[in-house]
């Protein structure tokens, strides 16, 4: 099945700062690369998405990149803000008879202001 | 805006006894998901629907562990007995249909303790 690697565990900027987590996958069929962040004692809500046609995606201060022949895709944020502490979780879901998203094990972003 | 509801939202129960979680996706979703958040990772898959079927329960541990979703709309995940090590945060997702490409919206999920 899939698996999902995701770095780093922890990240501490300052406000204004960009952050960039990266996350690998291991399945070459996967196609769909959803983003997620969870705020404490909240749902994870999807913040982007990304899929194996498209190489970048940005939304404001959010983007997204996905190397397909290196199987990896990162999240990048710029100008950090405090309200954007939370744990960002990247998932990746292989193409075929079900769509079972994977996750990583999530990433604790903490901007200082 | 239409949410994923779950109950209870906090749970605590004894190791042995049993417990059980209710979800009801967002209306209209053929496809649901029950994971397990463990503190401080990410979401892992119990078991997924499609309408009432089962699509995929490989992750769940089925000698204690059962989930249905009888008629296709809401679902119930069971644990019995409950063991220590089952302490965590129960999240259910649903999604339009199983396809590449959707995104699952989650409930706020249930936290278990057990003691």
């Amino acid at each position: 099945g899939e698996n999902v690697e995701q770095h780093p565990s922890t990240l501490s900027v300052q406000e204004g700062d960009s952050a960039v987590i990266k996350c690998t996958y291991s399945d070459s069929a996967s196609n769909y690369f959803p983003w997620y962040k969870q705020e404490l004692g909240k749902r994870p809500q999807l913040i982007i998405d990304i899929r194996s046609n498209v190489g970048e995606k940005k939304d404001q201060r959010i983007a997204v990149t996905l190397n397909k022949t290196a199987k990896h895709f990162s999240l990048h944020i710029t100008e950090t803000q405090p309200e954007d502490s939370a744990v960002y979780f990247c998932a990746a879901s292989t193409a075929g008879g079900s769509y079972i998203p994977t996750f990583g094990r999530g990433t604790s972003l903490i901007v200082h202001p | 805006e239409a949410e994923v509801a779950q109950s209870p939202r906090y749970k605590i129960t004894e190791k042995s006894q049993a417990v059980a979680f209710w979800c009801d996706p967002i209306s209209g979703h053929a496809t649901l998901y029950w994971y397990r958040q463990i503190l401080g990772q990410g979401p892992e898959l119990l078991v997924q629907f499609q309408d009432e079927s089962v699509v995929d329960d490989s992750q769940l541990p089925k000698d204690r562990f059962s989930a249905e979703r009888l008629k296709g709309v809401d679902s119930t995940l069971k644990i019995q007995p409950a063991e220590l090590g089952d302490s965590a945060m129960y999240l259910c997702a649903s999604s339009p249909r199983i396809e590449s490409g959707t995104e699952a919206f989650f409930g706020q999920g249930t936290r278990l303790t057990v003691v």
